[in-house]
């Protein structure tokens, strides 16, 4: 199994529309949790840390369960420029390596 | 601010020949440095990390080889390429103790042939 799974869609999402993916993860000591969002050809960058208690940033909600080992994603009212790829990312020990998933691509359409 | 270089951003080297990838941080001291590589369509695979000058542990064993030469220079390379070395290789810094967020270089798309 692998430590880091996502979706890989894509999620064909109509301007103005709402999409959600999660992600799911093996190691149960999993530490911090983030999304990144990486453009075609392009580096990955921070979208968001997910926080416990769940968090927002604008358009985008993330959710973290323990409980089942997944975070989720939800971008509500979705824009041209959100299409992109979403990566997953987790540190699972103290010294800062991070795990990636494949990430899942959204797909805005007008 | 801090800025992260990588070069060069494409490469094209017949199998066999050596490989040598550069990245620099500015605008921090004693960051940790990561090299990755991602495959089309793939995820992130973690090659090396570095905590330190000198300092540098291999994730997965392979025909590469990293070196930190200085304290914000990380460097990647290869005596010789195999075709499946050919992906997206990208360089990342977190600052030391503080893990919330992993900067990334441009990158270096390298075809080998």
């Amino acid at each position: 199994r692998k430590e880091v799974e996502q979706d890989p869609g894509p999620f064909n999402v109509p301007e103005g529309a709402t999409v959600a993916f999660n992600c799911t993860y093996s190691n149960s000591a999993s530490q911090s949790f983030f999304w990144y969002r990486q453009d075609c050809r392009k580096e990955p960058k921070l979208l968001m840390s997910v926080y416990s208690s769940g968090n927002e940033d604008g358009r985008f909600t993330a959710q973290l369960n323990r409980a089942s080992q997944y975070i989720s994603l939800l971008i509500r009212d979705s824009k041209l420029s959100d299409s992109a790829t979403y990566l997953c990312v987790l540190t699972t020990d103290s010294w800062g390596k991070f795990q990636f998933g494949a990430g899942t691509q959204v797909v805005v359409t007008p | 601010s801090q800025t992260i270089h990588q070069w060069p951003a494409t490469l094209v080297q017949p199998v066999g020949s050596p490989l040598s990838l550069e990245c620099t941080v500015e605008g921090t001291s004693n960051p940790n440095l990561y090299w990755y590589r991602q495959a089309a369509g793939r995820g992130l695979q973690l090659l090396f990390y570095s905590v330190g000058i000198g300092q540098i542990s291999s994730e997965v064993p392979q025909n590469l080889s990293a070196s930190r030469p200085q304290d914000r220079q990380f460097i990647l390379s290869s005596k010789k390429l195999l075709l499946s070395d050919s992906g997206f290789y990208l360089c990342a810094w977190t600052a030391s103790g503080n893990y919330n967020e992993q900067f990334f270089g441009p990158g270096t798309r390298l075809t080998v042939l």
